[in-house]
Parts: C-alpha cells; structure tokens; sequence
C-alpha cells in the first residue's frame, strides 16, 4: 500500500490546457514536496510546503499543501509542451523527517 | 558546483555478482540517501546516513549495505546481485532532512 496516493497516474492533455495532479494520505506530514523528473535524469526539486493552507506559486504552477497536513495538489496553467514530465510529490511524515516517502508519480504528456 | 555525482550510469550484472554504486555530494549535505525507482512505485528509500559513521535501514535495506566514511562519500553495495535487483538507483543529499533534496542523475543496473 502506497503511503502517498498520487492522481491521475497518467495524463495527456493539450497545449494551452489546465490541470491538477494530486496527493493523498492519511498520515500528516511535516513538510510536502513536489519534483519533476525527466527521462534518464534524477528528480529536480519544485516546491517545499510546510505550513497547512499553505500556497505557493511558481510561474504557472501552484502548490497547495491542504490544512491538515495530509494532502497536496499541484495546478499548472495553460500547460505547455515543456511541462511534460514526471512529477513526484514527496513527503516527511511527522516524527519521521529522515524518511522521505514518495507517490507513485504522475506523468504529465502536454501535446503541441 | 557538481552537486550530487553518480558513477557508473549503466551496469550489468550476472546473478551472484557484487558491485558497489558511488555518490558523491560537494555541497557539504550532512543527509545523504539511496532510492530505487521501479515503474508504478516511485521511489522506495534504501538506506540513509545522518553524518559520518551513521547509517541506518530504510524501506527496502534487504541484500544491500552502505557505509559513510567522509561526509561526501555514501556507496551502495550489491552483496550479492538478484534480478529482483534490477532497477533505477537514485543517490540524494539534503542540508536538511525533510526539505530540498538534491539528486544525482541515477545508475541503471540490469541484473540477468
């Protein structure tokens, strides 16, 4: 059973359109990332979230972190084909921060 | 700055065969980790070390034993290759654990 529960597993989607991948648990966690990862390369940090309710914007990208600590979304606007990719949210869980637990990942395929 | 460096980039492996995967971090990051990364699964954590000398098991330790030595260098060993170790192995780094991790660019093992 996956600690981090990430939605949609796949999605394709064209040029110009929005989306939202998301992360889902059950336990809270003390600080919530997001990575983007390319073919033959190693996940590149995003976004660090740590505070519930927290928001944080990022060009076209925004990340929430929700207010119980348990879940995060990720929101791209009028997604372009360079945002496709991998994204991976990542989490810390409370008492745990040595741990990082990662979702499945969402791969995101923006056509021209 | 380099960051995070692994080395090899691809390896084969007969079954029974040992080899040793290096990282090597020049940011001074006191964390260090290793994850593999299967299709469908994420990033499942392998071992991870706080400082020199301190190491300690993560989700799936079994058939693989790391050391810290200095704070820049935290091999990987196969003890003892198994095709279920086939796999993308991934070394990160952070100043802080919990937070923003640097990765390196990953090591494809084939085990046959």
């Amino acid at each position: 059973t996956q600690l981090l529960e990430q939605s949609p597993q796949f999605l394709s989607i064209q040029e110009g359109e929005n989306l939202t991948v998301y992360c889902n648990s059950s336990s809270v966690f003390s600080s919530l990332q997001w990575y983007r990862q390319e073919p033959g390369e190693g996940p590149v940090l995003l976004v660090t979230v740590v505070t519930g309710g927290e928001v944080k914007k990022l060009k076209r990208l925004t990340f929430q972190f929700g207010d119980a600590r348990k879940d995060s979304s990720l929101h791209i606007t009028a997604a372009q084909p360079g945002d496709t990719g991998l994204y991976l949210c990542a989490g810390a869980i409370t008492g745990s921060a040595r741990q990082l637990t990662f979702g499945s990942g969402t791969q995101l395929t923006v056509l021209p | 700055n380099a960051g995070v460096t692994q080395t090899p980039k691809f390896q084969v492996l007969k079954t029974g065969q040992s080899m040793t995967l290096q990282c090597a971090q020049d940011m001074n990051h006191e964390y260090m980790s290793w994850y593999r990364q299967d299709p469908g699964m994420g990033l499942r954590l392998i071992h991870y070390s706080v400082g020199a000398g301190i190491t300690d098991q993560g989700e799936v330790p079994n058939g693989y034993n790391v050391s810290r030595s200095t704070t820049e260098d935290f091999p990987l060993r196969l003890l003892s290759a198994a095709p279920s170790q086939t796999s993308v192995y991934f070394c990160a780094s952070t100043r802080t654990p919990g937070y923003g991790y640097t990765f390196g660019s990953g090591t494809r093992l084939t085990v046959v």
